[in-house]
């Protein structure tokens, strides 16, 4: 079973839309959960870190982190066309700093 | 916008081949890392290294080496490239002073084994 859970889409919505996108994970020591935003032919981007259970926000996408039931779930308001990667969610615990991936799910927004 | 470069960004070789795909960074970070990604796939750590003279190996078997020999600079060798080796390469770095683990990207060299 991988540690790290992401469902791999495609998923499609219209402009405008609420996008959810989640990762499941099994490793409870995991602490830092981020998401990443990769268009195609380029590497990974930052856009959101979280490090305690609960909601983080950032413009129009809200990071979320539910520790009891190892769940994240990334949402994006408003969606655009300029949204449209794959969207990898990724988390390490302090003392490894190595990132565990999830395998990405890719959205397309449709003008 | 992250400093980090990867070159080529395209590669189609032949079997057999010796192949060293280039990455450094501009901004001083002292972790650098090697990851493997192939489509729909989640991206494996293949080779890492916490500074200059220091490399391991990640979760990943690959037959790749790599050095650091300076701290901008980790380049990724494979001695004899096989169509197994196909696949997409990024590599990535991070500062490595803080818990806060920000790994900034480059933007991958695709390879192609014929």
């Amino acid at each position: 079973q991988k540690e790290v859970e992401q469902d791999p889409g495609p998923l499609s919505v219209p402009e405008g839309a609420i996008v959810s996108l989640n990762c499941t994970y099994s490793n409870s020591a995991f602490q830092y959960f981020m998401w990443y935003r990769q268009y195609s032919r380029k590497g990974p981007e930052l856009l959101m870190y979280t490090y305690s259970s609960g909601n983080k926000e950032d413009g129009r996408f809200t990071a979320q982190v539910d520790k009891s039931s190892k769940y994240i779930s990334l949402f994006i308001r408003d969606s655009q066309p300029s949204d449209s990667a794959t969207y990898l969610c990724a988390m390490y615990f302090g003392s490894a700093r190595q990132l565990t991936f999830g395998s990405g799910t890719q959205l397309t927004v449709l003008p | 916008e992250a400093d980090i470069y990867q070159t080529p960004r395209y590669l189609v070789i032949g079997t057999g081949k010796k192949i060293t795909l280039e990455c450094s960074q501009t901004m001083g970070h002292d972790k650098m890392y090697w990851y493997q990604q192939d489509p729909g796939m989640e991206l494996h750590l293949i080779h890492y290294s916490y500074g200059v003279n220091s490399t391991e190996k990640g979760d990943l078997s690959s037959e790749s080496t790599v050095s650091r020999i300076r701290t901008e600079h980790f380049p990724l060798t494979l001695e004899s490239a096989r169509p197994s080796h196909t696949s997409q390469y990024l590599c990535a770095s991070s500062e490595g002073r803080t818990i806060l683990e920000t790994q900034y990207f480059g933007p991958g060299t695709r390879l192609l084994v014929l």
